[in-house]
């Protein structure tokens, strides 16, 4: 079975700073990747994926995402954080190979602040 | 603007009653999901319709079900509902089969009373 799990339920860090949400997962096989942003009252956001290739994904709004294999991770990823991205962050892993369900982490609350 | 469109926005409803929740996909997006988000449980996949089939089941109750038109529109029915049935339901829709990246729509909020 897949999953993913989100260590941190909420992440605070100061406009300008970098910033990271930690993602690690588990699939028998090689991982689809993804993250998803949510603000309140919205639905979730398509950010960026991990397919195959480069380890290091870029994604909107400056977002980017380092695939460690040996880890199984998928830490999301930005130089200089925003007020305007405190959100909900979702990570979520589904096998690449046959059909399977996409599994959401339980997500995690970045807060930057002022 | 994801595409996805879902109404209505909130729902409120006694227990033991029944309700249809309507997604319309993104144009051209085969591929429909429904998620459940609740505070307890996080965000919990429900089913997958893919150009009017059932693709693949999550965790969905009996009391719930889905289907998707020939148009791709979908709805999810739940009845008998309990006061465990509010949260937020989300719609979802990708392009093909297998699930790339999703899009989101709003979602609807139920309150059972």
């Amino acid at each position: 079975a897949q999953s993913v799990a989100q260590p941190e339920d909420q992440v605070n860090v100061a406009e300008g700073n970098p910033l990271t949400v930690k993602c690690t997962y588990s699939v028998s096989g090689n991982p689809y990747l993804f993250w998803y942003v949510q603000y309140p009252n919205r639905g979730l956001q398509f950010l960026l994926k991990y397919i195959t290739g480069d380890n290091l994904v870029k994604g909107s709004y400056g977002f980017e995402a380092e695939f460690n294999k040996s880890q199984t991770s998928f830490h999301l990823k930005k130089p200089s954080a925003l007020v305007s991205d405190s959100a909900l962050y979702f990570c979520a892993v589904r096998e690449l190979r046959g059909y399977q369900k996409v599994t959401f982490g339980t997500g995690t609350k970045l807060q930057v602040i002022p | 603007d994801s595409g996805v469109t879902q109404t209505p926005k909130h729902l409120i409803t006694a227990t033991g009653q029944r309700v249809t929740l309507r997604c319309s996909p993104r144009s051209g997006d085969l591929s429909v999901y429904w998620y459940q988000q609740s505070l307890d449980q996080g965000l919990q996949f429900l089913i997958q319709y893919y150009n009017g089939e059932e693709r693949a089941k999550g965790n969905i109750l009996e009391r719930f079900s889905a289907q998707q038109f020939p148009d791709l529109h979908s709805e999810l029915n739940l009845s008998s509902l309990e006061l465990g049935d509010s949260a937020l339901y989300f719609c979802a829709s990708s392009v093909g089969e297998r699930s790339y990246e999703q899009y989101f729509g709003p979602g609807t909020r139920l309150t059972v009373t």
